[in-house]
């Protein structure tokens, strides 16, 4: 089955207090980001990844870091959370960027973080 | 910077009339447009997408029309059901890289 995996589903920690959430996907595509999601304002998108070691900035990328060693797995860290990171926090994948239309953007199920 | 926005914040429908959920975008250069549909506790699900050199685009019960010279975008549900109610962003590919940006969403309740 298709899937985007995200690991914790739900996490409360305390500001300063490093964290990862892991990203994994099971369909061989190029193409990964991270968004959050806060009332009002949307899904914004922090990182994105055109390949394996190829990452660039999203419109909110201040205070997190990504990586991208393996095809597979897009985690994303917080190394000095911040309570103003409290959100909804989706995985998504796709084959390319939009190359092909039709190409589908899978979501995972989300992380819902809280720090204090 | 760049923004995708959607016109209404909720909208109600009866089942079985057709549904038209607006969003507008800032950028011109935007050249691809996708739009999702979000059900409470779950992460956001392709629907439909179409490129900036089209206007229109069909899928099953579902039509997305785009005006590139008012900067607009719509999705059309036909004959709406009661599974249909979610929340509904679009969300447009930046013209200068890869990057996405999404509306903030319209709420959609069908009504039985």
């Amino acid at each position: 089955e298709a899937q985007v995996t995200q690991n914790p589903r739900y996490l409360i920690t305390v500001t300063g207090k490093k964290l990862t959430v892991t990203c994994s996907q099971n369909m061989n595509h190029e193409y990964m980001s991270w968004y959050r999601q806060d009332p009002g304002l949307g899904l914004r998108q922090i990182y994105y990844s055109m390949n394996v070691e190829v990452t660039d900035k999203g419109d909110v990328p201040e205070g997190y870091k990504v990586s991208r060693k393996e095809k597979r797995n897009f985690p994303l860290i917080l190394e000095s959370p911040s309570p103003n990171q409290t959100s909804l926090y989706f995985c998504a994948s796709s084959l390319t960027s939009g190359r092909y239309l039709g190409e589908t953007q899978y979501f995972g199920p989300g992380t819902r973080l809280l720090v204090l | 910077g760049e923004s995708v926005g959607l016109h209404l914040p909720t909208l109600s429908v009866q089942e079985g009339d057709n549904s038209i959920i607006n969003c507008a975008y800032s950028n011109s250069a935007s050249d691809y447009f996708i739009w999702y549909k979000q059900e409470s506790g779950k992460g956001p699900q392709f629907i439909i997408d179409i490129r900036s050199n089209m206007d229109k685009r069909q899928g099953q019960r579902v039509t997305v029309l785009l005006n590139k010279t008012v900067k607009h975008l719509s999705l059309q549900i036909a004959a709406t059901q009661p599974g249909d109610s979610a929340v509904y962003f679009c969300a447009g590919r930046s013209g200068t890289g890869n990057q996405f940006y999404f509306g903030t969403g319209t709420s959609l309740t069908v009504i039985p």
